[in-house]
């Protein structure tokens, strides 16, 4: 069965540019996670979706970063304008599951988008 | 202060050697707790979910101590593949929408 699918896998572009991640999430799966990994920060919780819908978009940096799910097997992150800062591994992740508090809530991440902006 | 606080290490240890993570969490509500794994280069990756009991998987065993919101991992019989960060994870009973918070991770590395 197929994973979490991100591209690029990795991307290198300069300041300023327009960035725009993809994810396809695994069949099924109700909930997709948008993450950033840094050194510094650790794992960052960046917004998620339920059913397509954003539910939590707070973790989202600022007004540069925005994210789409137009569909259930398909979203987007994107950066526009691009900074060095923002060089960061970004996760997608989807999860089976949309909550409660039983039951595990297990989440499967993609490999993760390495982004580098110059 | 952050959800989820972990000791970041590193740790460094033989092969064949017991070794224990700790993770402390602020919220009292939380409800489920996991310890995900990454290796390097890699995305994180379940490795166990923690039980009010105690539970174990082969050489794993996670504990939860809810009165002092602590969580820890024991890894016994270390072998090299054993290498990676270890992630502490909880949810919020407030959250019905699956969403985790992460530690910054505990690393370990296994040596010959």
């Amino acid at each position: 069965d197929a994973g979490v699918i991100q591209s690029p896998r990795h991307e290198v572009t300069e300041m300023g540019q327009e960035v725009t991640l993809r994810c396809k999430p695994i069949s099924g799966h109700n909930s997709l996670f948008w993450y950033r990994q840094t050194m510094m920060r650790g794992l960052e919780l960046l917004i998620y979706f339920n059913n397509n819908v954003p539910i939590d978009d707070s973790g989202m940096p600022e007004d540069r970063f925005s994210a789409k799910m137009p569909n259930a097997s398909f979203s987007t992150l994107k950066i526009q304008p691009s900074e060095p800062r923002d060089s960061a591994v970004y996760f997608c992740a989807s999860s089976p599951r949309t909550g409660g508090t039983s039951g595990k809530n297990e989440q499967f991440f993609g490999p993760g988008t390495r982004l580098t902006v110059l | 202060r952050k959800e989820v606080e972990q000791d970041p290490g590193p740790f460094n240890v033989p092969e064949g050697a017991t070794v224990a993570f700790n993770c402390t969490y602020s919220n009292s509500a939380s409800q489920s707790f996991f310890w995900y794994r990454q290796d390097c280069r890699k995305e994180p990756k379940l490795l166990m979910s923690v039980y009010s009991s105690g539970n174990e998987d082969g050489r794993f065993t996670a504990q939860l101590n809810r009165a002092s919101q602590y969580i820890s991992l024991l890894i016994r019989d270390s072998k090299l593949s054993d290498s990676a960060t270890y992630l502490c994870v909880v949810t919020d009973r407030g959250s019905t929408l699956g969403r985790l918070y992460f530690g910054r991770g505990t690393q370990l590395t296994v040596w010959p």
